[in-house]
């Protein structure tokens, strides 16, 4: 059964500062996601990571992902207020029945405050 | 534009009434659909897949008798929640299998059993 687990789960930042979220996962898998949730919204997707070594950046965000090491992470670079948010990691099933299925981290929620 | 649509985006409904809530695809055809359920500060936990023109699979631990799952045509998914209780209250999220598709959630609907 595949798992995935985040830390931190709480994280308080103060602005301009940095700090990475991590994302470990259990069993192989070629597809990792982040996603963004607002306070009573739906999913917003960050970044797709279909590779080894895959980094992909946007904005203030930049994920990576070590498929070796099961681990992806997800670096802040000088926060701002705007970040505030729940951040999901996703792990996407291998194949058979649980082809298209995401397992879900516990979420990390971010508080940036001056 | 929006991928998904759910309608509706909140409900209020008193306890043993049954509720439904419908998942469009829109502008393309989504032969399976997963529903994902989402408690307050929870993540997300797949309750089921529906699959176009044959029946839904459910995720061990939910009651496919409380939860039924209609996908009737290739733009329609629908999940109804029946004699609702308190505990039913929750969030309710749909989401097309498919290349790419991994990225777009729907909106969303916030299910509330008083």
């Amino acid at each position: 059964e595949l798992k995935v687990e985040q830390n931190p789960l709480f994280l308080s930042m103060q602005e301009g500062k940095n700090y990475t979220i991590y994302c470990n996962y259990s069993t192989t898998s070629d597809r990792l996601y982040w996603y963004r949730q607002d306070p009573g919204k739906s999913l917003e997707s960050l970044f797709v990571l279909l590779s080894n070594g895959a980094v992909k950046q946007e904005g203030r965000l930049m994920a990576s992902l070590d498929t070796k090491a099961r681990l992806s992470t997800l670096h802040i670079t000088a926060a701002v207020h705007d970040l505030s948010a729940t951040y999901f990691c996703a792990v996407g099933g291998a194949g058979g029945t649980s082809y298209g299925k995401l397992t879900f981290g516990q979420g990390t929620i971010l508080t940036v405050h001056p | 534009g929006a991928v998904v649509s759910q309608h509706p985006s909140w409900v209020i409904c008193k306890s043993g009434t049954s509720v439904k809530i419908e998942c469009r695809s829109l502008d393309f055809q989504a032969t399976t659909m997963f529903w994902y359920r989402q408690f307050p500060k929870q993540s997300l936990m797949l309750m089921a897949t529906s699959n176009e023109g044959s029946k839904a699979t459910y995720e061990q631990g939910v009651e496919k008798d409380k939860f039924l799952i209609n996908h009737a045509s290739l733009t329609l998914s629908t999940l109804t929640v029946t004699s609702a209780h308190p505990e039913d209250s929750s969030f309710y999220i749909c989401r097309p299998r498919g290349a790419n598709y991994e990225q777009y959630f729907g909106p969303g609907t916030r299910l509330t059993v008083t």
